[in-house]
């Protein structure tokens, strides 16, 4: 069965910060594709990265920074210096060669970057 | 190009009643996937259509229904409303071999 876990429900940081999102995830498959995504209080998913089960290079965005782990099944994400507008809910999430389009989510980070 | 659109943005009905979401994808995308967002259950999977089949459904009863047309645009029915239908359902598209999905605003559905 597939699995994300997210253990973090709330972050609270103050600007200029750096914060790191936990994410581990469980499948037996071993081609299989992981994803951040963060919704801000409008509601829409907005699309951050995704990373195949093949490819373990970490990758830098700007202020924004993913380690992905396949010995420890982990897919971590890093914000550096954090501002007010990276408030929002992060969500990681996967999916499989078999399972077409279809995403499994974990539940959640909500972060609060205060001024 | 434009993004995922969903209409209406904003739905209420009353428990009984049936309801039909839309969602336009992304030009060229022709992969069409549905979620169900609550506080309680988190991001659920409802199905995807692609090429006007569905190839994958979650767990969900067949209340919830979907399909989509030749120009990609589909549409989900959710018959019978609950009070526990009321939820964010999100719309996701994706291009053929791309394993990215984007997402559209969402219509919130109250069921009183």
């Amino acid at each position: 069965a597939q699995k994300v876990t997210q253990a973090q429900t709330e972050i609270s940081v103050v600007e200029k910060e750096d914060v790191t999102l936990d994410c581990v995830y469980e499948t037996r498959d071993t081609t299989y594709y992981l994803f951040w995504y963060k919704q801000p209080p409008s509601g829409e998913l907005v699309f951050l990265i995704r990373r195949n089960s093949f490819d373990e290079q970490n990758e830098i965005s700007g202020r924004y920074s993913w380690n992905f782990q396949k010995s420890t099944s982990s897919f971590n994400f890093t914000i550096t210096a954090s501002q007010v507008v990276d408030s929002a809910v992060y969500f990681c999430a996967l999916s499989f060669s078999g399972g077409y389009n279809k995403l499994i989510f974990g539940a959640g980070t909500r972060l609060a970057v205060h001024p | 190009k434009a993004g995922v659109t969903q209409t209406p943005r904003y739905l209420i009905k009353t428990r009984g009643q049936q309801v039909t979401l839309s969602c336009s994808p992304i030009s060229g995308h022709r992969s069409v996937s549905w979620y169900q967002q609550t506080p309680g259950q988190g991001l659920q999977f409802l199905f995807e259509y692609f090429s006007e089949t569905q190839r994958n459904k979650g767990n969900f009863p067949g209340r919830f229904s979907g399909r989509q047309f030749s120009n990609s645009r589909s549409e989900m029915n959710v018959s019978t409303l609950e009070l526990g239908d009321s939820a964010l359902y999100l719309c996701a598209s994706s291009q053929t071999g791309s394993h990215e999905q984007y997402f559209g605003p969402g219509t919130r559905l109250t069921v009183t």
